[in-house]
């Protein structure tokens, strides 16, 4: 089968580092893609790693082993506002033709004064 | 800035109508995607197209078809609502090539069947 496996919730103080796992069992694997949604809203591209190592854009990272079936995203300098839920992604090759994305269950964030 | 909408932000239906839930994206983009949220779940693709009039199942195509006439239009169907399909749907499109690295999704739909 296929699954991807992140932590339920994650807690952390405004201005640390917090890192939020993710290790896949997927049949196919083409990259490793993290989202944000916020609460009522809709989740929203935050990175994507096709190839082992460290992307970085602004305060997030995110870092991919294909080798280890393990990627995490790293946020840094956190702010209230980064309070949300996490998902990470695998983009696989569909049965007919196609990309498809998996997703994991999510990490809830919170973030505390 | 890609814009994916949905024709409703909450709908409520009763056991046994049909619905169908609209999606429109302007980016051009080849593939659009269908999801559905649940607590505990995250997100669960249901039916996916990467092409006009091709559409693949997902992991939970049971209870749903969909339709893709037009490339910026993707509809998803509920021949036959029943109450354990009371969830918030998600619409999401992608473009092609490494473009489809990157979903973008609309607000969603929550559904209610009673």
């Amino acid at each position: 089968g296929q699954s991807l496996e992140q932590p339920s919730e994650v807690t952390a103080v405004e201005g640390a580092i917090v890192q939020i796992n993710c290790t896949y069992q997927t049949s196919g694997f083409y990259g490793l893609s993290w989202y944000q949604q916020h609460d009522g809203g809709a989740p929203t591209f935050l990175s994507y790693n096709g190839l082992d190592g460290l992307e970085e854009t602004g305060r997030f990272s995110s870092f991919l082993s294909r080798s280890d079936s393990y990627g995490y995203l790293l946020l840094q300098e956190l702010q209230m506002k980064d309070s949300a839920s996490y998902f990470c992604a695998v983009r696989d090759l569909a049965e007919t033709g196609g990309f498809k994305t998996i997703f994991g269950a999510g990490t809830r964030l919170f973030v505390k004064a | 800035d890609v814009k994916v909408t949905q024709s409703s932000r909450y709908l409520v239906k009763r056991t046994g109508e049909k619905v169908f839930l609209e999606c429109v994206q302007d980016m051009d983009h080849e593939n659009m995607f269908w999801y559905r949220q649940d607590p505990g779940l995250g997100l669960r693709l249901i039916y996916f197209s990467y092409d006009v009039k091709m559409k693949e199942k997902g992991d939970i195509p049971e209870g749903y078809s969909v339709s893709r006439e037009k490339k910026e239009r993707f509809s998803l169907i509920l021949e036959s609502a029943s109450t354990n399909q009371t969830s918030m749907y998600l619409c999401a499109s992608s473009g092609g090539g490494t473009g489809g690295n990157t979903q973008y999704f609309g607000p969603g739909t929550r559904l209610t069947v009673l």
